[in-house]
């Protein structure tokens, strides 16, 4: 079975450019997170989708940041204009559903963007 | 305010010794606890969890234990390998309402397990 895709790897942008990070989740998995880690501390998280419907997105900060699950697949996240503090590694996650009880999360590989 | 928190972060332990990580909590509304393993460059997987019903979760060399009048969970290694080094997250679920498919992640504890 084939993981969660993430792409690019690495990303490395001036500050105030865009950004934009793409993912493909397991296959019939209904829900997909966005995560952002900062080095030393935990993931975070941005917005969750379930199929193509925004969950929670509570904490994105929606004055730079977008995202979109179109078709309930694959997701993109942008980032436009990025700032230094937005350097970071964004990880994507995807389950089978959200009603799974421990709701176990699988991850891709994630996008380490630095911000100059 | 973090809701989980992992105060070590790191530890060192001998190859075939215990490794103890440890992880507490505030929100009382969590009710299923899950530990991810994260080597560098790659995604956390999933490692064991715990229904907060239950007060111990056994799979081959983990066992995690919860305390729930405490707010404490902890998982335990045993042996340790050094395949085991590794950053380890805790990870805290609300399965209920409208928090449902949501995990809330510690800061995660870096181990080291030296041959």
């Amino acid at each position: 079975e084939a993981g969660v895709a993430q792409s690019p790897r690495y990303k490395i942008i001036e500050k105030r450019q865009s950004v934009a990070f793409w993912c493909n989740p397991i296959s019939g998995h209904a829900t997909l997170y966005w995560y952002q880690q900062i080095l030393g501390q935990g993931p975070k998280l941005l917005i969750q989708f379930q199929n193509n419907g925004v969950v929670d997105d509570s904490q994105l900060p929606k004055d730079r940041f977008s995202a979109e699950r179109l078709k309930g697949v694959d997701s993109t996240l942008k980032i436009q204009p990025a700032k230094l503090e937005d350097s970071a590694v964004y990880l994507c996650a995807s389950s089978l559903t959200i009603n799974a009880g421990k709701n176990e999360q699988f991850f891709g590989p994630g996008t380490r963007l630095t911000v100059l | 305010d973090q809701q989980v928190k992992q105060n070590s972060p790191s530890l060192s332990v001998q190859e075939g010794r215990i490794s103890i990580l440890n992880c507490d909590y505030t929100n009382s509304m969590f009710d299923y606890f899950l530990w991810y393993k994260k080597y560098p460059a790659e995604g956390p997987t999933f490692l064991i969890s715990i229904s907060s019903i239950k007060d111990k979760n056994e799979d081959g060399r983990f066992t995690v234990f919860l305390n729930k009048s405490a707010k404490h969970l902890s998982l335990h290694i045993v042996p340790s390998q050094p395949g085991d080094s590794a950053v380890y997250f805790c990870a805290a679920n609300d399965t209920r309402g409208t928090n449902a498919g949501k995990s809330t992640f510690g800061d995660g504890t870096t181990l080291t397990v030296k041959p």
